[in-house]
């Protein structure tokens, strides 16, 4: 069973207009992390913000923030106020505590593209 | 967060040779290392962890033969792709994980390998 799902491959939104990206994650292990990255053409990956399992509040960070629910295992990206330059690859990341140390099951990635 | 390097960006090689990437952290000490395998619009998958001083760990399906992983020292580590052929053309990213609350993975900029 996938255990980090992406279900949207390309999302559109016009410049200065909030965007919603989606990612639901799958796991038995109480204690998690979930990441956010971005990926320009470039190809470089680019860390946006992080939630723990734990943590009470959602993640913020800047122009970003994290909709948990964790009831729900969903750990949605929120970009507000989208500018050209988000124009790239997202991708919603998973780690584990059981196992490999820092290893991250990465989803498909939603490919974003800012509009005039 | 840790800077990290990847030498080189994009390598066109002939189909039987051998081609070796390096992966290099410039301001962190790092005796953990992933190598991750990105096809073209798909997601990044973990090969192996490459683990300084020792055998570095695979991931289930991945050749040890093929992939040669060698961690020299606490900043480098080196991905071998021995005999290359085409299918084994993709983008090879390295990362090391950071010693934040986070644990986030900081990334290298990538690889694109090409075998003709």
């Amino acid at each position: 069973a996938q255990k980090i799902t992406q279900t949207q491959p390309g999302m559109f939104v016009q410049e200065k207009e909030a965007v919603t990206l989606d990612c639901t994650y799958d796991t038995s292990d109480p204690s998690y992390g979930l990441f956010w990255y971005k990926q320009p053409s470039s190809g470089e990956m680019i860390f946006l913000i992080y939630q723990g399992s734990y943590d009470q509040q959602n993640a913020t960070e800047g122009r970003y923030s994290l909709n948990f629910q964790k009831a729900r295992k969903s750990a949605n990206l929120v970009i507000s106020a989208s500018q050209l330059g988000d124009s790239a690859m997202y991708f919603c990341a998973m780690r584990e505590v059981a196992g490999t140390a820092s290893k991250l099951t990465f989803g498909t990635g939603t490919r974003l593209q800012v509009t005039l | 967060g840790a800077v990290v390097s990847q030498h080189p960006s994009r390598v066109i090689c002939k189909s039987g040779t051998s081609v070796k990437i390096e992966c290099r952290s410039l301001d962190f000490q790092a005796t953990t290392m992933f190598w991750y395998r990105q096809f073209p619009k798909k997601s990044l998958m973990l090969m192996a962890t490459s683990n300084e001083g020792s055998k570095a760990t695979y991931e289930q399906g991945v050749e040890k033969d093929k992939f040669l992983i060698n961690h020299a020292s606490l900043t480098l580590s080196t991905l071998t792709v021995t005999s290359a052929h085409p299918e084994d053309s993709s983008f090879y990213i390295c990362s090391l994980p950071g010693g934040g609350a986070w644990n986030e993975q900081f990334f290298g900029p990538g690889t694109r390998l090409t075998v003709l």
